[in-house]
């Protein structure tokens, strides 16, 4: 199956502070990316839709101006996470599909925490 | 809204039992379904997925089914390993896009 990487795998920061996480297809170019993040113990939550060259689509409930998602390449979307505060500490995971194909592959995920 | 349950929340089975892990939807227009197993801190692997214009699918000892009437859909697991081990989710998609809705999740143990 196709590969998505992300990086860091884990970071640890001070609250405050900005914090970006990569999501890469690796071997298949990626027209639409996905934000997830997940809870300890809970499922996986879409935060936002990122599709190449254009504007995030962000579920409801999720503050664009925090979550700063920017898809710059089809192989490439990034995740900012804008004056980190403790209660931002979660699991982080992307995913990728390509256009005319309905298989998600997920990254590894981001594992993050606000001091 | 999209609600997906999961049932049985837990399940510790011993090792050579065939199993059933069962997804339900409260939307049953379902376009995609997609399972996925997560092991612990770690990401998702995809499983199975069943496309809109199928009803099931099969990879090796794994056969996932949807009955789009009802919503519903299973995960026979057959002849469990220990290494079967890991949380499994069910996620949907509907009206034609993309996004997918995830499951509460079945934690799986498979003991020796």
């Amino acid at each position: 199956g196709a590969v998505v990487s992300q990086h860091p795998s884990r970071v640890i920061c001070k609250s405050g502070t900005s914090v970006k996480i990569e999501c890469r297809s690796l071997d298949f170019q990626a027209t639409t990316m996905f934000w997830y993040r997940q809870f300890p113990k809970q499922s996986l939550m879409l935060m936002a839709t990122s599709n190449e060259g254009s504007k995030a689509t962000y579920e409801q409930g999720v503050e664009k101006d925090k979550f700063l998602i920017n898809h710059a390449s089809l192989t490439l979307s990034t995740l900012t996470v804008t004056s980190a505060h403790p209660e931002d500490s979660s699991f982080y995971i992307c995913s990728a599909v390509t256009s005319g194909d309905n298989e998600q592959f997920f990254g590894p995920g981001t594992r993050l925490t606000v001091l | 809204k999209q609600e997906v349950t999961q049932i049985p929340a837990a399940l510790s089975v011993p090792e050579g039992e065939n199993l059933v892990l069962n997804c339900s939807f409260t939307d049953s227009a379902i376009y995609n379904l997609q399972w996925f197993r997560q092991d612990p801190g770690k990401g998702l692997t995809s499983l199975l997925l069943i496309q809109s214009s199928q009803r099931e699918q099969t990879s090796g000892r794994l056969n996932a089914s949807l009955d789009k009437s009802s919503g519903r859909s299973t995960l026979y697991i057959a002849a469990s390993q220990p290494g079967d081990s890991a949380t499994y989710l069910c996620a949907g998609s509907t009206g034609g896009g993309n996004k997918l809705t995830f499951g509460t999740g079945t934690q799986l143990k498979v003991e020796l």
